[in-house]
């Protein structure tokens, strides 16, 4: 039962411009979303969050946007650099304390 | 300042035998989880160690198990080893079980033959 879903194994874009991940969730008591980042051979990296009681979080070129009703979230990048090229996952909790659970991850390349 | 770290960096081991992984949290983290990602799907979280006690788990058979030492250094243990078992293994590290912003190290890469 997979109650995070990315449904795009890979996007890949221009440098410069947007770069859209999606994220569908299933459990609706979840309450609070993130975003990770993982490079080769390293850890994924905590990149944002948002909790249930916004609809947008920004900061600098990284937003992440959630529709409830539609139990989806979505992180733009603008501008995307070449940089960017990771896996990208979403991630759930029912809270601060509660367990992360991961989607399968978005593979972004960003090409000059 | 150090960040999470993990050894060994990788692991072969054979059908059947017992593992032991280990994790320090970064500086001032009290708090460590384990997770299982196996290739091409996310991070599945195994458990969650807390002032030296197992405070959450997924779903996980017993034989995997851990412990959290006074300094807040993690095991994780896996008896029995099955082929399913080869996978990425990462530990976290957080500060009062808060679920983001966790810190993740590097990983353990388990390969069982």
């Amino acid at each position: 039962d997979q109650q995070v879903k990315q449904n795009s194994p890979s996007l890949s874009v221009q440098e410069g411009r947007i770069s859209i991940l999606n994220c569908d969730y299933t459990n609706s008591m979840f309450d609070y979303f993130l975003w990770y980042k993982k490079y080769p051979a390293e850890g994924p990296t905590f990149l944002i969050s948002i909790s249930s009681i916004k609809d947008k979080n920004e900061d600098g070129r990284f937003t992440v946007f959630l529709n409830k009703s539609a139990k989806h979230l979505s992180l733009h990048i603008v501008p995307s650099q070449p940089g960017d090229s990771a896996v990208y996952f979403c991630a759930a909790s029912g809270g601060l304390a509660d367990k992360l659970i991961f989607g399968t991850g978005t593979r972004l390349q960003v090409f000059p | 300042d150090a960040g999470v770290t993990q050894s060994p960096t990788h692991l072969i081991k054979t059908r059947g035998q017992q593992v032991t992984l280990r994790c320090s949290p970064k500086s001032g983290h009290d708090t460590v989880s384990w997770y299982q990602q196996a290739l091409g799907q996310g991070p599945q979280f195994i458990f969650q160690y807390y002032e030296e006690e197992e405070r959450q788990r997924g779903n996980f058979p017993d034989r995997f198990s851990g412990h959290q030492f006074p300094n807040y250094s993690s095991e994780l243990n896996v008896n029995a080893l099955l082929l399913g078992d080869s996978a990425l293994y990462l530990c976290a590290s957080s500060l009062g079980q808060t679920a983001h912003e966790q810190y993740f190290g590097p990983g353990t890469r388990l390969t069982v033959t």
